[in-house]
Formats: structure tokens, sequence, C-alpha cells
């Protein structure tokens, strides 16, 4: 899977935007771009996913550039509740029963404040 | 529709016993795939199980193994352990078929400490 690379930490005031960016630039045409966050001692809780349009659901909005080769998942009015890592994941596209797994790399860890 | 559920939560062992954990996926959804998370390692992938059989492999030692049953739950192994072992245990399972289209979904996890 494409490596991706994202800030080590970020900050947002409470009530406003949180735009989390996220570099792939060696992505391939047929890989998903994942965004999973973890709140502390739980497991990573699924987000949003992308191959190659916008796409956005009652949790977040996730922008993908046209080349593909970066993304920007936006919480549009965050909540202390959204303090937590998060990680932005690209998945290979193989037909069949190829597998499934993930490669988590460090991840952005957003403080909302209040 | 119930999540991925994990059992247990939390536990203790001392070193050079083993341990079992046990997951049940999401109804419908036959790959289930373990996960180890420390601090020093982050998330690593284990192995992967899809209709009862091993179908992808991390880097680990072989005193970690795993099975799945036909009904798709799944159990992980991990025999003489090390403090090092030390970790939450996360279970995640997806409908398996192709990868990039079908979310995995994860557990709350297994804390495991080894003393």
């Amino acid at each position: 899977d494409a490596k991706t690379t994202q800030p080590t930490s970020m900050d947002c005031a409470e009530g406003r935007a949180a735009n989390l960016p996220c570099n792939h630039s060696t992505i391939s045409g047929n890989e998903y771009v994942y965004w999973y966050r973890q709140i502390h001692s739980q497991g990573p809780q699924y987000i949003i996913h992308g191959l190659k349009n916008n796409e956005t659901n009652e949790m977040a909005s996730l922008i993908i550039t046209e080349d593909r080769k970066s993304s920007t998942l936006i919480l549009p009015h965050a909540t202390l509740r959204d303090t937590a890592v998060y990680y932005c994941i690209v998945r290979v596209e193989i037909p069949g029963n190829a597998g499934n797994m993930l490669t988590f790399g460090g991840g952005t860890r957003l403080m909302v404040k209040p | 529709k119930a999540g991925v559920t994990q059992t247990p939560r939390y536990l203790i062992k001392t070193r050079g016993q083993q341990v079992t954990l046990s997951c049940s996926p999401i109804s419908g959804h036959r790959s289930v795939s373990w996960y180890q998370q420390t601090p020093g390692q982050g998330l690593q992938f284990l192995f992967e199980y899809f209709s009862e059989t091993q179908r992808n492999k991390g880097n680990f030692p072989g005193r970690f193994s795993g099975r799945q049953f036909s009904n798709s739950r799944s159990e992980m192994n991990v025999s003489t352990l090390e403090l090092g072992d030390s970790a939450l245990y996360l279970c995640a399972s997806s409908l398996g078929r192709g990868t990039g289209r079908n979310t995995i979904y994860f557990g709350e996890g297994s804390w495991l400490t080894v003393v």
C-alpha cells in the first residue's frame, strides 16, 4: 500500500472546522484513501473513504485533490469528543480474495480545545 | 447490527504463560484480522483469516497464532508470553471480497498485561 504522510499533531478550537491533511504522492489509480480515528484506549473507528471523488457522510467530508496525491479530512464543527489520533491510510483494490489488511502510520493527534 | 466483539477486554498474565483472545465479527463478515498496538511500535498487522484459512500474515514470531471457525469467529493465541507482548490486541472484520471497497471495522480491543 502507498505510504502516507500526516502532521504529527494539530489543534482546533471547539466549534470550528478541523482540516486534517494527508499526503500520498505515490498512490496508484486503484488505491482508496481511508480515514480512521482512535480515541484513547479504544479501537480505531472508521470515518470515511474515497477513491477519486469527494465524499461526505454524517461524520466528515473527504476532499481528494484531482491528481489524488493528497487529501483533507474535514470535521465541520469539531467538538471536544473529536480529540483523537486520526489515521490516513491508502488501500489497494484487488479483485477476488486478495486479503484485507491496513498499514497504519503515526497519524495526526488532533486536540480540540474549548 | 452488533459491531465487532472482543473478549476479554482486560487480562493479566504471567511471563511464560499462554493466552487466548476471542473475536466475533460483524454478522455476515467473513474476513477477520488481528492487530497489535504498543506505544513503541504503533498499530501492526498480525494476520488475517478468511473462510477458516490464514490469508495474510504480518512479521511476528511463531508464538503468535490464530484460527477461524466456520461461523467466522476467530481466536488468537500467544504462547510463552514475554513482557513485550503487553499490548492492546485489536480484531477487525470486513466482508472479505475485494479490498479497497470493503470497509474494515474494528472492535474495542483486548488489553493484555504480562507481568
